[in-house]
């Protein structure tokens, strides 16, 4: 049971250049997120997904934008990156029931480092 | 005030020490706490959660919730050094559980 699966896992940009970060969870979760992480901020909400088809935006969208695939996968585009890019972003999934006292425990994949030069 | 606050430390204890993390959160938020830990380079593992008044305990972990003052707390019993690593705070927007709001983090030091 591999979980949330990222890639790639490590990744550098040109200003300007495109690319797509690729999730993938194999826990049947009906929700998905990106998040990304920046030095001394915590974790910013991107965009989620509460079911296969609908896409919401979260605290930082711009720049971004998202695709539910299917009901396991979830990618996010950069369409012309910039510097104020470069972070470390995450993918997780979470199903919508109570689980041990809590609902909607998230999962996270192991991160992607990206950097925008 | 932040959604969610944390001191960022770093704080250290000693081995064996209790280690005692604290958040503090917004009437912006829903009173469903999480506490996440992040080893450094590592993604967060949910290591507990809290939604009732009171404590709740896991092995050397306990959560705190004090619904009244608004502040939520992790304490760790006999701190090892593997303990070293960040904890995120995370709790539900109001009326909307599928997204969370992360606190910035206490680094965690545990030194022998």
């Amino acid at each position: 049971n591999a979980g949330v699966t990222q890639t790639p896992k490590f990744q550098v940009l040109k200003t300007g250049q495109s690319m797509t970060l690729q999730c993938a969870q194999d826990m049947n979760h009906n929700s998905m997120y990106w998040y990304r992480q920046d030095p001394g901020m915590g974790l910013r909400l991107i965009y989620y997904s509460a079911s296969e088809g609908t896409t919401d935006k979260g605290e930082v969208p711009n720049g971004y934008n998202v695709s539910r695939l299917n009901k396991r996968e979830f990618s996010l585009r950069l369409e012309s990156a910039a510097p104020s890019q470069t972070s470390v972003y995450f993918c997780a999934s979470s199903e919508d029931r109570w689980r041990g006292g809590a609902k909607n425990i998230q999962y996270f994949g192991a991160g992607t480092r990206l950097s925008v030069l | 005030q932040k959604e969610v606050e944390q001191n960022s430390g770093p704080l250290s204890v000693p081995e064996g020490a209790i280690a005692s993390l604290n958040c503090t959160y917004s009437d912006r938020v829903s009173q469903s706490f999480f506490w996440y830990r992040q080893y450094s380079g590592k993604s967060p593992e949910l290591i507990m959660s809290i939604y009732s008044n009171g404590d709740k305990e896991d092995g050397r972990f306990t959560a705190q919730l004090n619904k009244a003052s608004q502040y939520v707390s992790l304490l760790i019993r006999d701190s090892q050094p593997s303990d070293s690593a960040t904890y995120l705070c995370a709790a539900p927007f109001s009326g909307g559980y599928n997204k969370l709001i992360f606190g910035a983090g206490t680094r965690l030091a545990v030194h022998p």
